[in-house]
């Protein structure tokens, strides 16, 4: 089955403790793109990857990072996370020539105490 | 900053009815213009794009762009229960790959 996978789908964390948050498509879609959800803002883009080893900042890359190393994975790590980084994470994919289509992950609800 | 605007709702139409949802965008750069659906709790899906003035239609869905007025809307016709959701407008730049989307209208069909 075509998807998106995240994981964790769910974590609570403290501040200042790195975490990393996998995503990974089956697709072999070159698009991949991080996005966070928070009530009133809708959906802001962290960052986008076009091809492995080029990634791209979105609207609000800071506090993030992201590393695209293999086609299929675009983890975002968060490396000393506070609690305004508190949020629902969203992975997305498409393919290259269609960048258009995207195709969300099941989102990562995080939680940083 | 560029930004996408839309009523938050709820927008409640009863089952039947004609939903109209409204979407304007700051950048006029903007080329390609999106509408995604977001079930409660689920990821979104996309329903429609649209990159050219005027009406574009697809089943009971149409999505309607004006850029002189930077404003692009979606018709739900003969809306349905199973059409309550939220529904986000995305905007996107020809010169890249930036999405910017909107913070959503919820909608609510009344049986």
């Amino acid at each position: 089955e075509a998807q998106v996978t995240q994981n964790p789908r769910y974590l609570i964390t403290v501040t200042g403790k790195k975490l990393t948050v996998t995503c990974s498509q089956n697709m072999n879609h070159e698009y991949m793109s991080w996005y966070r959800q928070d009530p009133g803002l809708g959906l802001r883009q962290i960052y986008y990857s076009m091809n492995v080893e080029v990634t791209d900042k979105g609207d609000v890359p800071e506090g993030y990072k992201v590393s695209r190393k293999e086609k299929r994975n675009f983890p975002l790590i968060l490396e000393s996370p506070s609690p305004n980084q508190t949020s629902l994470y969203f992975c997305a994919s498409s393919p290259r020539l269609a960048t258009d289509t995207q195709y969300f992950g099941p989102g990562t609800r995080l939680t940083v105490l | 900053q560029k930004e996408v605007e839309q009523n938050s709702g709820p927008l409640s139409v009863p089952e039947g009815a004609i939903a109209s949802l409204n979407c304007t965008y700051s950048d006029r750069g903007s080329q390609s213009f999106f509408w995604y659906r977001q079930y409660s709790g689920k990821s979104p899906e996309l329903i429609m794009f649209i990159y050219s003035n005027g009406d574009k239609e697809d089943g009971r869905f149409t999505a309607q762009l004006n850029k002189a007025s930077q404003y692009v809307s979606l018709l739900i016709r003969d809306s349905q229960p199973s059409d309550s959701a939220t529904y986000l407008c995305a905007v996107k730049a020809d010169y890249g790959q930036n999405f910017v989307f909107g913070p959503g209208t919820r909608l609510s069909v009344l049986p």
